[in-house]
């Protein structure tokens, strides 16, 4: 079983919905992060926290916000997003971003955008 | 610009059969090139990794065998099991830390 867990699993939003996805570690990891993914293509970076301060913006757009509220929680909100925002979203950590070491990823939040 | 290629972009292997899946780099900074597999509808986990110091890490069907002067590496998956389906994505980190750059994946399906 995987040691980050990311909810929900699917969710499915208008164009001028608000959600949020929401990821957990307890592996007592420094560095969390977000990331995209297309169907059949590499998981691409969005965000980089680093001891909760956010340390890369992959030029994300602003529709996409990040959170981290404490050591073990990242947030990913959602606004006024596109169709082509559909992907599967993942987060991962890691023990900390200058040493990064294995990355464990979450199962993933499969975003559907109407 | 791909920093990390991966090859082939799909593989069908019959059962018992191996399975090789070739990446190559450029950055000889990267010092960390783990394997990823991915099942459909979850995220990756780690496979095996290895550092550059090593040409070859096995760990029970799985081998990975890394040629530092060619800058490529490779996954061999021995006696493939139709379980073993699924996308493998090769990655690359530098000694920094800093991101993981992966390669462009490659679906291996293993036919009974």
């Amino acid at each position: 079983d995987t040691e980050v867990t990311q909810t929900p699993k699917h969710l499915v939003m208008g164009m001028t919905n608000k959600k949020s996805l929401k990821c957990e570690q307890h592996m007592g990891h420094r560095a969390m992060y977000w990331y995209k993914q297309k169907a059949k293509k590499p998981p691409e970076l969005m965000f980089v926290y680093s001891y909760e301060k956010l340390s890369i913006n992959e030029s994300v757009p602003s529709r996409f916000s990040p959170e981290c509220p404490n050591s073990s929680l990242l947030n990913l909100h959602l606004h006024a997003l596109q169709p082509e925002d559909s992907a599967l979203y993942l987060c991962a950590s890691s023990q900390d971003y200058q040493n990064t070491g294995e990355l464990f990823f979450g199962e993933g939040s499969r975003l559907t955008v109407l | 610009q791909q920093q990390v290629k991966q090859s082939p972009q799909s593989l069908i292997v019959q059962k018992g059969g191996i399975s090789i899946i070739n990446c190559a780099y450029e950055n000889t900074a990267f010092d960390y090139f783990p394997w990823y597999q991915q099942f459909p509808g979850k995220g990756p986990a780690l496979l095996i990794a290895i550092r550059p110091d090593v040409s070859e890490k096995k760990e029970g069907r799985f081998t990975i065998s890394f040629n530092k002067s060619a800058k490529q590496f490779s996954l061999h998956i021995m006696d493939s099991q139709p379980g073993d389906s699924a996308t493998y994505f090769c990655a690359a980190l530098g000694y920094t830390g800093n991101q993981f750059y992966f390669g462009t994946g490659t679906s291996l399906t293993v036919i009974p």
